[in-house]
């Protein structure tokens, strides 16, 4: 089946350094998955950060960004400087495709902690 | 935004209990979904619906039943809680499939079987 590996925590970067978060997927039953971050900060559900379905483009989304690659099968999440704010667990996520029995495959998490 | 309640927060019961966890959505979507999550894995989709009187099994259904009673309500029924069962639990929302769509979550269940 489908599945999603990515770096597992705990990451420790100190406030305004860059951040790197690295995820890799296996799709077995279609060849463009659809790809996702989610962020669970302390205390909450988990929450879109960003997602994106077209194979080679780059989704953004609060000073986050993850490039959709189809050659090297990733999808890092990167931010140049992060923030004590930026403190949460990062998810990693494939789906599939749309409609009735789409759902999607998670990652492990990744527990980032910011130092100031 | 989507809201996305579950109850109660936290709660603990004995090897062999009786525990419904609640879930209601606000925003009349179609799908929703019971995941837990552990240490060491990712979230693990348990069942999920697509409507009022639908259930759909995910993949790790064994020990849980589920039922979509409303639109907005999707209980988990532990019928004889067991220790494996002790886990984190989320419920999510979303308007279609999860395959593209944004999945809307709520903040959490702690469940404890002692």
């Amino acid at each position: 089946g489908d599945s999603v590996t990515q770096t597992e925590g705990p990451v420790t970067v100190s406030e305004s350094e860059s951040l790197i978060i690295n995820c890799t997927y296996s799709a077995t039953s279609i060849a463009y998955p659809n790809l996702f971050w989610y962020v669970r900060y302390p205390g909450e559900g988990l929450q879109l950060l960003l997602k994106v379905i077209t194979a080679g483009q780059k989704g953004s989304s609060r000073g986050f960004e993850a490039t959709y690659n189809k050659e090297t099968t990733s999808f890092h999440l990167q931010k140049a400087s992060v923030q004590e704010s930026d403190s949460a667990v990062y998810y990693c996520a494939l789906g599939e495709g749309r409609g009735t029995g789409s759902k999607l495959s998670f990652g492990k998490g990744a527990k980032l902690t910011v130092s100031p | 935004e989507a809201a996305v309640t579950q109850s109660p927060r936290n709660k603990v019961t004995v090897t062999g209990g009786n525990v419904t966890l609640s879930c209601r959505q606000t925003n009349s979507h179609n799908y929703m979904y019971w995941y837990r999550q552990d240490t060491g894995h990712g979230l693990r989709l348990i069942h999920y619906s697509y409507g009022a009187g639908n259930l759909q099994i995910g993949d790790v259904p064994d020990g849980y039943k589920a039922t979509r009673t409303t639109q907005e309500d999707f209980f988990l029924l532990l019928e004889l809680a067991s220790p494996s069962q002790t886990s984190l639990y989320f419920c999510a929302s979303s308007d279609e499939g999860g395959g593209a769509e944004t999945l809307y979550f709520g903040s959490g269940t702690r469940l404890t079987v002692l």
